[in-house]
């Protein structure tokens, strides 16, 4: 199957600095990737669609000066969390678009945990 | 109308049982239905996934049940294992986009 992979799978950070989290497809290559968030025991929530090559698309409700993405190639996108508080604290997943059997299967990163103290 | 409703909430199922979720739709066009298996800390994986132009759909001992005039679609686990031990969701996508609706998320353990 096809491979994401997110980094880091951890990150502390002081309140009011800034993390970079990478998410790459290893072995195909993705024009779209999605990023999500997911508190505990709860479900993905979509924050928003990132395009190769094209601003990204955000979700209703997420700002998108605190959650920057960039889709700079067809194998990696990046979203930073800027000047982030302890509320940002959360499980942050990214996903790839596979683009065999007609651009449908999603597959998914580690995931990142952040933790903002 | 995007959303989509997952139960129940957490099953605990015996050692080579039966285990069956179940979830509901609105948006009639969504067209492609998967199914994820997540473990604490990981990110979700693709278990297996059907279109609405097929009814069912079996891949080892897991099995979907798809009902397009009910709007509902089904995973169920057959001889369930311990290491099933997971949460799953259901979710839905519309056209061939990779974009994803989540159902709720249920809790699986398999006791042994």
């Amino acid at each position: 199957g096809a491979v994401v992979s997110q980094h880091p799978s951890r990150v502390i950070c002081k309140s009011g600095t800034s993390v970079k989290i990478e998410c790459r497809s290893l072995d195909f290559q993705a024009t779209t990737m999605f990023w999500y968030r997911q508190f505990p025991k709860q479900s993905l929530m979509l924050m928003a669609t990132s395009n190769e090559g094209s601003k990204a698309t955000y979700e209703q409700g997420v700002e998108k000066d605190k959650f920057l993405i960039n889709h700079a190639s067809l194998t990696l996108s990046t979203l930073t969390v800027t000047s982030a508080h302890p509320e940002d604290s959360s499980f942050y997943i990214c996903s790839a678009v596979w683009p065999g059997r007609g651009n449908t299967e999603a597959f998914f990163g580690q995931g990142t945990r952040l933790t903002v103290v | 109308q995007q959303q989509v409703k997952q139960s129940p909430q957490s099953l605990i199922v015996q050692k080579g049982g039966i285990s069956i979720i179940n979830c509901a739709y609105e948006n009639t066009a969504f067209d492609y239905f998967p199914w994820y298996q997540q473990f604490p800390g990981k990110g979700p994986a693709l278990l297996i996934a059907i279109r609405p132009d097929v009814s069912e759909k079996k891949e080892g001992r897991f099995t979907i049940s798809f009902n397009k005039s009910a709007k509902q679609f089904s995973l169920h686990i057959m001889d369930s294992q311990p290491g099933d031990s997971a949460t799953y969701f259901c979710a839905a996508s519309l056209g061939n986009t990779g974009k994803l609706i989540f159902g709720q998320g249920t809790t699986l353990q398999v006791k042994p």
